[in-house]
């Protein structure tokens, strides 16, 4: 089945303890994403990855790092959480970044709970 | 830099009776537009897009969007809500290799 995969699904931390969200794809997709979704303010892009070893910030990219070392994951770090963080996050992927007009496949979410 | 806006936070709607979901958009060039849906804990799920050619498209489960680019909109329509379509939906613009979403609005269909 073609999917997209995040682990893990729920998390609570606490501020400063270094934590990875997971993300993989399935489908051979070239472009990847994360987004956090807050209420009221829809989902805002936090990086992107065009390809292997090609990422790039979106509109909400600090405290996050990310990375993309195999086509089929994109894993989201966050190394100092802070409560500001508190989020649901969703990453998605999409066919070659070529077209700009592809649609993005979505995972399930992981919601994050900063303390 | 490109922007979104769903001017209505929730839209109630009677099953049965034909629903309109509002969006308009500002973007700099041609505006590549979408609609996703999201059921309650679960992922957004493509809707429809708009690339070019006739303002009216058709999608998935029966909606339909209308481009007006006088109006800068792209609102989701569909003519006989069901009470299964009660989600919350998201307007978005693709620009360069960004997606920017609007912050959704959320459709309640009663019986």
């Amino acid at each position: 089945e073609a999917q997209v995969t995040q682990n893990p699904r729920y998390l609570i931390t606490v501020t400063g303890k270094k934590l990875t969200v997971t993300c993989s794809q399935n489908m051979n997709h070239e472009y990847m994403s994360w987004y956090r979704q807050d209420p009221g303010l829809g989902l805002r892009q936090i990086y992107y990855s065009m390809n292997v070893e090609v990422t790039d910030k979106g509109d909400v990219p600090e405290g996050y790092k990310v990375s993309r070392k195999e086509k089929r994951n994109f894993p989201l770090i966050l190394e100092s959480p802070s409560p500001n963080q508190t989020s649901l996050y969703f990453c998605a992927s999409s066919w070659t970044s070529v077209s700009p007009y592809n649609e993005q496949f979505f995972g399930p979410g992981t919601r994050l709970t900063v303390l | 830099a490109q922007s979104v806006a769903q001017p209505e936070d929730q839209v109630n709607v009677a099953e049965g009776n034909p629903l309109t979901v509002k969006c308009t958009y500002s973007v700099s060039g041609n505006p590549y537009l979408f609609w996703y849906v999201q059921y309650p804990n679960r992922g957004l799920q493509f809707l429809l897009k708009y690339i070019t050619g006739d303002n009216l498209v058709k999608g998935s489960y029966g909606f339909e969007a209308e481009f007006n680019k006088s109006q800068t909109s792209f609102h989701l329509k569909k003519p006989s809500a069901l009470v299964s379509d009660s989600a919350l939906y998201f307007c978005a613009v693709n620009y360069g290799n960004m997606l920017t979403f609007g912050g959704g609005t959320r459709l309640m269909v009663k019986p």
